[in-house]
C-alpha cells in the first residue's frame, strides 16, 4: 500500500524558535498534500490542503505566516512553525494522496511538537 | 461545507459483540466515505471505504452501509476483539472537492 513517511516524529524546542516538519510520499506521486493538527482525545483538524507547485490553500483561523507549507516536489511538503509558541504544542500529521489512484488519503506517523 | 457528525463518541462493548457507530453528512453531492482506525500516538489507517454507488461493503469482519437519501453511513465490526480496541473516525468527500472532512471519532473499547 502506499506509504507516507513524516520526520520528525518528536520534537522539542524553545519559544520563539522555528520548526520544519517534513511529509514524503514514499511510493507514490502525491498531487495533493494535507495538513492536520490533533489536541488530545480531539479529531483531526484541517489546517491546509497543498497542491505541488501552488500555494497552500489554508483553512479558516488557520494563520498563513505562521504555519508556512511549501509543496516544492510530488513527494515533499514540509510546514514550519514560525516562531512557535507553547500554545502551538500538538501533534501535527500529514497526508497524501495519491492523484493517478484516486479518492484515498493515506497518513503520516506524525509529529509530536513541544514547545518549551 | 461538508458537516460530519458522528456517534456515539464513547462505546465499550464485551469482546465477541458487535459494534456499530454511526455518521450523518450534509451533503449530498458527497460520494466517497473512508473509514479511518487510530490507535493511541499512531496515525489513522484506513480500514475500509465505501462509495456511493454501493449501498454496502464488507471486509472480514468489518462493513460499511451507506444510506444516500438518509445521508448516512455506519461502520460494524462483528466479533470484537481486544485489538479492535482504538478510536474510529468516518469522513466524507464531496465531489470535485478536495478535502476530507472527518467525524469527531469515537473511542472504542473491548472488554475481554
Amino acid at each position: 500500500g502506499a506509504v507516507v513517511s513524516q520526520h520528525p516524529s518528536r520534537v522539542i524546542c524553545k519559544s520563539g524558535t522555528s520548526v520544519k516538519i517534513e511529509c514524503r510520499s514514499l511510493d507514490f506521486q502525491a498531487t495533493t498534500m494535507f495538513w492536520y493538527r490533533q489536541f488530545p482525545k480531539k479529531s483531526l483538524m484541517l489546517m491546509a490542503t497543498s497542491n505541488e507547485g501552488s500555494k497552500a490553500t489554508y483553512e479558516q483561523g488557520v494563520e498563513k505566516d505562521k504555519f508556512l507549507i511549501n509543496h516544492a516536489s510530488l513527494t515533499l511538503s514540509t510546514l514550519t512553525v514560525t516562531s512557535a509558541h507553547p500554545e502551538d504544542s500538538s501533534f501535527y500529521i500529514c497526508s497524501a494522496r495519491d492523484g493517478l489512484v484516486g479518492d484515498t488519503q493515506y497518513f503520516g506517523p506524525g509529529t509530536r511538537l513541544t514547545v518549551l | 461545507g461538508e458537516n460530519v457528525e458522528q456517534h456515539p463518541s464513547t462505546l465499550s462493548v464485551q469482546e465477541g459483540d458487535s459494534a456499530v457507530i454511526k455518521c450523518t453528512y450534509s451533503d449530498s453531492a458527497s460520494n466517497y466515505f473512508p473509514w479511518y482506525k487510530q490507535e493511541l500516538g499512531k496515525r489513522p489507517q484506513l480500514i475500509i471505504d465505501i462509495r456511493s454507488n454501493v449501498g454496502e461493503k464488507k471486509d472480514q469482519r468489518i462493513a460499511v452501509t451507506l444510506n444516500k437519501t438518509a445521508k448516512h453511513f455506519s461502520l460494524h465490526i462483528t466479533e470484537t476483539q481486544p485489538e479492535d480496541s482504538a478510536v474510529y473516525f468516518c469522513a466524507a468527500l464531496g465531489r470535485g472537492y478536495q478535502k476530507v472532512t472527518f467525524g469527531t471519532g469515537t473511542k472504542l473499547q473491548v472488554i475481554p
